[in-house]
């Protein structure tokens, strides 16, 4: 299948250990920050996001940790699973703003 | 599935035709984006509508970019005079203005090739 990313930063992560991604922004006026997950040959899915008001923020199995102070953005993934593995990219949404800004993506690679 | 479409999913052009690609959004949005997404990067937003009305558009979008929204439902994005640099993926994002401004429901996206 088509990729969505050739040289895209990769982490290997054993199935059934957890994933920590990470992510620097650069803009502190964002109100949103966001991480999607985007599979090969389709668009981003949106996973998780976290106010700027907040530090972390809890889902299924994902969990959002936001650093303001340096900012970073983290997502970690519990239990990693082979449906993990995919794109992941973080945003951010500025305030007052419409258009979301996406950063760099990684490469989650699940190991068996 | 988000339920946001898009049609082609893959197009392959000569360099100097004309493109159109088409999104269906999810019927009660009434907010539509198209992005640009090259290999190796995130998406980077071109340009959006409200109904009808197209509120923003990015500097990215050349002059040779044009998109419509006539009845507020489904979109078009025309490139013409394309350039092997226009060779990406054309996504489309929708949300309704009820939703969090982050909720955005991204399409399987449009696979542009120029030879």
């Amino acid at each position: 299948g088509e990729s969505v990313g050739l040289h895209l930063p990769t982490l290997s992560v054993q199935e059934g250990d957890n994933s920590i991604i990470n992510c620097a922004y650069s803009n502190s006026a964002s109100d949103y920050f966001i991480w999607y997950k985007q599979e090969s040959g389709k668009g981003p899915q949106f996973i998780i996001d976290i106010r700027s008001n907040m530090d972390k923020r809890q889902g299924q199995r994902v969990t959002v940790l936001l650093n303001k102070t340096v900012k970073h953005l983290s997502l970690q993934i519990a239990a990693t699973q082979p449906g993990d593995s995919a794109v992941y990219f973080c945003a951010e949404l500025p305030r007052g703003d419409d258009k979301i800004i996406f950063g760099k993506g990684t490469r989650l690679h699940i190991l068996p | 599935d988000t339920g946001v479409s898009q049609n082609p999913r893959h197009k392959i052009t000569k360099r100097g035709q004309n493109v159109t690609f088409r999104c269906d959004p999810i019927s009660e949005h009434n907010r539509l984006y198209w992005y640009r997404q090259t290999l190796g990067q995130g998406p980077e937003f071109l340009t959006y509508f409200q109904n009808e009305a197209q509120l923003e558009k990015s500097r990215l979008l050349s002059d040779r970019f044009s998109a419509e929204r006539p009845k507020g439902s489904f979109s078009t994005l025309e490139i013409q005079r394309t350039e092997q640099g226009d060779s990406a993926m054309y996504l489309c994002a929708t949300r309704s203005t009820g939703l969090r401004p982050d909720t955005q429901y991204f399409g399987p996206g449009t696979r542009l090739t120029v030879l």
